[in-house]
Protein backbone atom coordinates (compact mmCIF):
# COMPACT_ATOMS: atom_id res chain seq x y z
CA UNK A 1 0.00 0.00 0.00
CA UNK A 2 1.33 3.61 -0.96
CA UNK A 3 1.68 5.46 1.93
CA UNK A 4 3.66 8.24 3.99
CA UNK A 5 4.46 7.06 7.80
CA UNK A 6 5.65 8.96 10.55
CA UNK A 7 6.84 8.48 13.72
CA UNK A 8 6.06 8.60 16.73
CA UNK A 9 2.73 9.83 16.35
CA UNK A 10 2.24 11.22 19.45
CA UNK A 11 5.26 12.91 21.67
CA UNK A 12 5.52 14.49 25.21
CA UNK A 13 8.86 16.15 25.83
CA UNK A 14 10.79 18.56 27.60
CA UNK A 15 12.16 22.25 26.25
CA UNK A 16 15.81 21.12 25.49
CA UNK A 17 15.27 17.71 24.54
CA UNK A 18 16.44 16.77 21.57
CA UNK A 19 14.53 15.02 19.54
CA UNK A 20 13.85 13.70 15.93
CA UNK A 21 9.86 12.74 14.26
CA UNK A 22 10.98 10.10 11.42
CA UNK A 23 9.00 9.85 7.74
CA UNK A 24 9.22 7.70 4.79
CA UNK A 25 7.57 6.37 1.96
CA UNK A 26 7.48 3.84 -0.46
CA UNK A 27 5.83 5.77 -3.68
CA UNK A 28 9.78 6.80 -5.04
CA UNK A 29 8.85 10.42 -5.00
CA UNK A 30 11.21 12.84 -5.24
CA UNK A 31 9.61 15.16 -3.56
CA UNK A 32 8.73 15.25 0.43
CA UNK A 33 8.08 17.92 2.80
CA UNK A 34 7.17 19.47 6.45
CA UNK A 35 4.43 21.54 7.73
CA UNK A 36 3.48 22.47 10.85
CA UNK A 37 -0.23 23.12 11.49
CA UNK A 38 -1.66 25.59 14.12
CA UNK A 39 -5.06 26.62 14.83
CA UNK A 40 -6.09 29.65 12.65
CA UNK A 41 -2.66 29.19 10.82
CA UNK A 42 -3.64 26.43 8.53
CA UNK A 43 -1.02 24.82 7.11
CA UNK A 44 2.86 26.12 7.23
CA UNK A 45 5.65 24.51 4.98
CA UNK A 46 8.80 24.13 7.67
CA UNK A 47 11.46 22.54 4.94
CA UNK A 48 11.54 20.77 1.68
CA UNK A 49 13.42 18.59 -0.39
CA UNK A 50 13.65 17.91 -3.92
CA UNK A 51 16.07 14.97 -4.35
CA UNK A 52 18.77 13.11 -2.12
CA UNK A 53 20.81 16.10 -0.49
CA UNK A 54 18.70 18.68 -1.46
CA UNK A 55 17.16 20.61 1.24
CA UNK A 56 15.53 23.75 1.03
CA UNK A 57 13.72 26.07 3.89
CA UNK A 58 10.13 26.62 3.94
CA UNK A 59 8.05 29.80 5.43
CA UNK A 60 8.85 28.97 9.32
CA UNK A 61 12.31 27.23 9.29
CA UNK A 62 13.51 28.51 12.44
CA UNK A 63 14.49 25.84 15.32
CA UNK A 64 14.37 22.64 12.94
CA UNK A 65 16.89 20.61 11.22
CA UNK A 66 16.07 18.45 8.12
CA UNK A 67 18.04 15.44 6.25
CA UNK A 68 17.22 13.57 2.91
CA UNK A 69 20.48 10.66 2.51
CA UNK A 70 18.08 8.50 1.08
CA UNK A 71 14.88 9.09 -1.08
CA UNK A 72 12.70 7.17 0.82
CA UNK A 73 13.13 9.27 4.39
CA UNK A 74 12.86 12.91 5.79
CA UNK A 75 13.50 12.93 9.35
CA UNK A 76 12.92 16.39 11.12
CA UNK A 77 15.01 17.02 13.91
CA UNK A 78 14.41 19.63 16.59
CA UNK A 79 17.86 19.98 18.43
CA UNK A 80 16.60 21.86 21.32
CA UNK A 81 13.05 21.95 21.38
CA UNK A 82 11.04 25.01 22.77
CA UNK A 83 7.02 24.90 23.87
CA UNK A 84 6.62 27.44 20.47
CA UNK A 85 7.08 23.98 18.77
CA UNK A 86 4.11 22.25 20.31
CA UNK A 87 2.08 21.83 17.15
CA UNK A 88 0.85 19.17 14.85
CA UNK A 89 3.19 18.35 12.12
CA UNK A 90 2.86 16.48 8.83
CA UNK A 91 4.82 14.99 6.35
CA UNK A 92 4.47 14.80 2.94
CA UNK A 93 5.65 13.20 -0.66
CA UNK A 94 5.35 13.79 -4.29
CA UNK A 95 6.19 13.62 -7.76
CA UNK A 96 8.25 16.35 -9.29
CA UNK A 97 5.77 18.53 -11.12
CA UNK A 98 6.75 19.77 -14.58
CA UNK A 99 5.00 23.07 -16.20
CA UNK A 100 2.20 24.02 -15.03
CA UNK A 101 1.25 20.28 -13.56
CA UNK A 102 1.77 20.34 -9.88
CA UNK A 103 1.67 17.09 -7.95
CA UNK A 104 -0.93 16.28 -5.65
CA UNK A 105 0.69 16.17 -1.91
CA UNK A 106 0.24 12.66 -0.21
CA UNK A 107 0.50 13.20 3.73
CA UNK A 108 0.86 11.75 6.85
CA UNK A 109 -1.65 10.76 9.10
CA UNK A 110 0.37 13.77 11.31
CA UNK A 111 3.08 13.68 14.98
CA UNK A 112 1.26 15.65 17.47
CA UNK A 113 4.10 17.11 19.22
CA UNK A 114 3.83 19.24 22.83
CA UNK A 115 6.72 20.45 24.32
CA UNK A 116 6.63 21.38 28.13
CA UNK B 1 5.44 37.19 -1.07
CA UNK B 2 2.92 34.81 -3.20
CA UNK B 3 0.45 33.92 -0.89
CA UNK B 4 -3.20 32.84 -1.22
CA UNK B 5 -6.57 34.00 0.62
CA UNK B 6 -9.20 31.49 1.40
CA UNK B 7 -12.51 33.20 2.63
CA UNK B 8 -14.41 31.98 4.92
CA UNK B 9 -12.29 30.81 7.89
CA UNK B 10 -15.54 28.83 9.26
CA UNK B 11 -18.67 28.15 7.99
CA UNK B 12 -21.56 26.43 9.90
CA UNK B 13 -24.65 25.06 7.59
CA UNK B 14 -27.50 23.17 8.27
CA UNK B 15 -27.41 19.40 6.73
CA UNK B 16 -29.24 20.26 3.09
CA UNK B 17 -27.70 23.51 2.79
CA UNK B 18 -24.83 24.50 0.19
CA UNK B 19 -21.74 25.49 1.05
CA UNK B 20 -19.00 27.59 -1.15
CA UNK B 21 -15.65 28.16 -0.34
CA UNK B 22 -13.16 30.79 -2.16
CA UNK B 23 -9.25 30.78 -2.53
CA UNK B 24 -7.45 34.19 -4.07
CA UNK B 25 -4.52 35.01 -5.21
CA UNK B 26 -2.75 37.84 -5.79
CA UNK B 27 -1.15 36.89 -9.02
CA UNK B 28 -1.56 34.44 -11.60
CA UNK B 29 -1.41 30.67 -10.43
CA UNK B 30 -0.58 27.73 -12.68
CA UNK B 31 -2.59 25.52 -11.08
CA UNK B 32 -4.35 25.25 -8.02
CA UNK B 33 -5.24 21.86 -6.00
CA UNK B 34 -7.79 21.33 -3.70
CA UNK B 35 -7.62 19.07 -0.06
CA UNK B 36 -9.78 18.15 2.47
CA UNK B 37 -8.70 17.46 6.13
CA UNK B 38 -11.44 15.48 8.18
CA UNK B 39 -11.50 15.86 11.71
CA UNK B 40 -8.06 14.11 13.65
CA UNK B 41 -7.57 13.26 9.88
CA UNK B 42 -4.38 14.30 7.45
CA UNK B 43 -5.17 16.49 3.70
CA UNK B 44 -6.64 14.23 1.07
CA UNK B 45 -6.02 15.41 -2.52
CA UNK B 46 -9.13 16.17 -4.03
CA UNK B 47 -8.61 17.86 -7.63
CA UNK B 48 -6.23 20.04 -9.50
CA UNK B 49 -7.22 22.86 -11.97
CA UNK B 50 -5.21 23.59 -14.46
CA UNK B 51 -6.94 25.68 -17.23
CA UNK B 52 -8.48 29.43 -16.97
CA UNK B 53 -12.31 29.06 -16.63
CA UNK B 54 -12.35 25.37 -16.08
CA UNK B 55 -15.07 23.51 -14.20
CA UNK B 56 -14.74 20.18 -12.64
CA UNK B 57 -16.89 18.01 -10.54
CA UNK B 58 -16.92 14.85 -8.00
CA UNK B 59 -20.43 14.12 -7.24
CA UNK B 60 -21.68 17.32 -5.07
CA UNK B 61 -18.89 18.92 -5.38
CA UNK B 62 -17.72 21.43 -7.94
CA UNK B 63 -14.49 23.12 -8.50
CA UNK B 64 -14.14 26.70 -10.60
CA UNK B 65 -10.82 28.12 -11.25
CA UNK B 66 -11.61 31.78 -12.70
CA UNK B 67 -10.88 33.17 -15.88
CA UNK B 68 -8.10 35.03 -14.66
CA UNK B 69 -6.90 32.15 -13.04
CA UNK B 70 -6.54 34.33 -9.84
CA UNK B 71 -9.07 32.56 -7.90
CA UNK B 72 -11.10 29.40 -7.27
CA UNK B 73 -13.99 28.22 -5.69
CA UNK B 74 -15.39 25.21 -4.17
CA UNK B 75 -18.99 24.44 -4.08
CA UNK B 76 -20.54 21.65 -2.27
CA UNK B 77 -24.29 20.93 -2.88
CA UNK B 78 -26.84 19.77 -0.32
CA UNK B 79 -24.02 18.99 2.53
CA UNK B 80 -23.99 16.29 4.73
CA UNK B 81 -22.61 15.14 7.69
CA UNK B 82 -19.88 13.42 5.91
CA UNK B 83 -18.72 16.80 4.35
CA UNK B 84 -17.62 17.84 7.34
CA UNK B 85 -13.91 19.05 8.07
CA UNK B 86 -11.03 21.67 6.25
CA UNK B 87 -11.08 22.27 2.80
CA UNK B 88 -7.66 23.73 1.97
CA UNK B 89 -6.62 24.90 -1.78
CA UNK B 90 -2.79 24.86 -2.41
CA UNK B 91 -1.45 27.34 -4.97
CA UNK B 92 1.29 26.54 -7.88
CA UNK B 93 4.90 25.31 -7.19
CA UNK B 94 5.46 27.02 -3.99
CA UNK B 95 3.53 24.58 -2.36
CA UNK B 96 1.53 27.20 -0.64
CA UNK B 97 -1.48 26.28 0.93
CA UNK B 98 -4.22 28.61 2.14
CA UNK B 99 -5.55 28.84 5.82
CA UNK B 100 -8.15 26.50 5.26
CA UNK B 101 -12.52 26.84 6.07
CA UNK B 102 -13.89 24.73 8.51
CA UNK B 103 -17.15 23.47 7.27
CA UNK B 104 -19.57 22.32 10.57
CA UNK B 105 -22.93 20.55 9.91
CA UNK B 106 -25.58 21.37 11.88
CA UNK B 107 -28.08 17.87 11.98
Amino acid sequence: EAQVTQNPRYLITVTGKKLTVTCSQNMNHEYMSWYRQDPGLGLRQIYYSMNVEVTDKGDVPEGYKVSRKEKRNFPLILESPSPNQTSLYFCASSLIGTGALNQPQHFGDGTRLSIL
Amino acid sequence: GQQVMQIPQYQHVQEGEDFTTYCNSSTTLSNIQWYKQRPGGHPVFLIQLVKSGEVKKQKRLTFQFGEAKKNSSLHITATQTTDVGTYFCRADDKIIFGKGTRLHILP
